[in-house]
């Protein structure tokens, strides 16, 4: 079946303008996860969905940065305001959400590359 | 002190041996352990998961959890120049994380004919 998708796959934008990244979850998954990855370096959770409900957005590094899956499927992150520092792969990851050990088995999508100019 | 360190290597095999790859954890109380393998350029895939302490195996893939030295690792037998590629190691701590996976920075391996 289809992976997790992500649109668009690079995005370049200017200082100061909004942003908004998809994630299109593995069918069936309940919950949907944003990380960001810096190169080198693991990814770093932002925030995390149950179904439609935002459970955890710990990671979300300021107010400029927000996400939402209204129907509990498609997740949008947008970023607000842009700065050169939010240039990064933004990666979204989706599992069955299911209670026991194998709810968190997460598979990621091929991420979107935001530069930030 | 990193939650979930790892040694960034990069660590170099000759093919056929055995590669073997360390990750220690601060969270006593952490439930779940994968690890997954990041080719250049591409996202990160999950190829094992461990939640008991022991031996878990898959192929050519062994991983190991010892949650008194809060340590997991993973061995890659026979080693092939396609394994070559970044592994990381996740952590799921549990509780109110709720599905939180926290990454360490990575181990480079390379695989030399």
């Amino acid at each position: 079946g289809a992976g997790v998708s992500q649109s668009p796959r690079y995005k370049v934008t200017k200082r100061g303008q909004d942003v908004a990244l998809r994630c299109d979850p593995i069918s069936g998954h309940v919950s949907l996860y944003w990380y960001r990855q810096a190169l080198g370096q693991g990814p770093e959770f932002l925030t995390y969905f149950n179904y439609e409900a935002q459970q955890d957005k710990s990671g979300l590094p300021n107010d400029r940065f927000s996400a939402e899956r209204p129907e509990g499927s498609i997740s949008t992150l947008t970023i607000q305001r842009t700065e050169q520092r939010d240039s990064a792969m933004y990666r979204c990851a989706s599992s069955q959400g299911l209670a026991g050990g194998l709810s968190y088995e997460q598979y990621f999508g091929p991420g979107t590359r935001l530069t930030v100019t | 002190q990193k939650e979930v360190e790892q040694n960034s290597g990069p660590l170099s095999v000759p093919e056929g041996a055995i590669a073997s790859l360390n990750c220690t954890y601060s969270d006593r109380g952490s439930q779940s352990f994968f690890w997954y393998r990041q080719y250049s350029g591409k996202s990160p895939e999950l190829i094992m998961s461990i939640y008991s302490n022991g031996d878990k195996e898959d192929g050519r893939f062994t991983a190991q959890l010892n949650k008194a030295s809060q340590y997991v690792s993973l061995l890659i037998r026979d080693s092939q120049p396609s394994d070559s590629a970044t592994y990381l190691c996740a952590v799921y701590a549990g509780g109110t994380s709720y599905g939180k996976l926290t990454f360490g920075q990575g181990t480079i391996l390379t695989v030399h004919p």
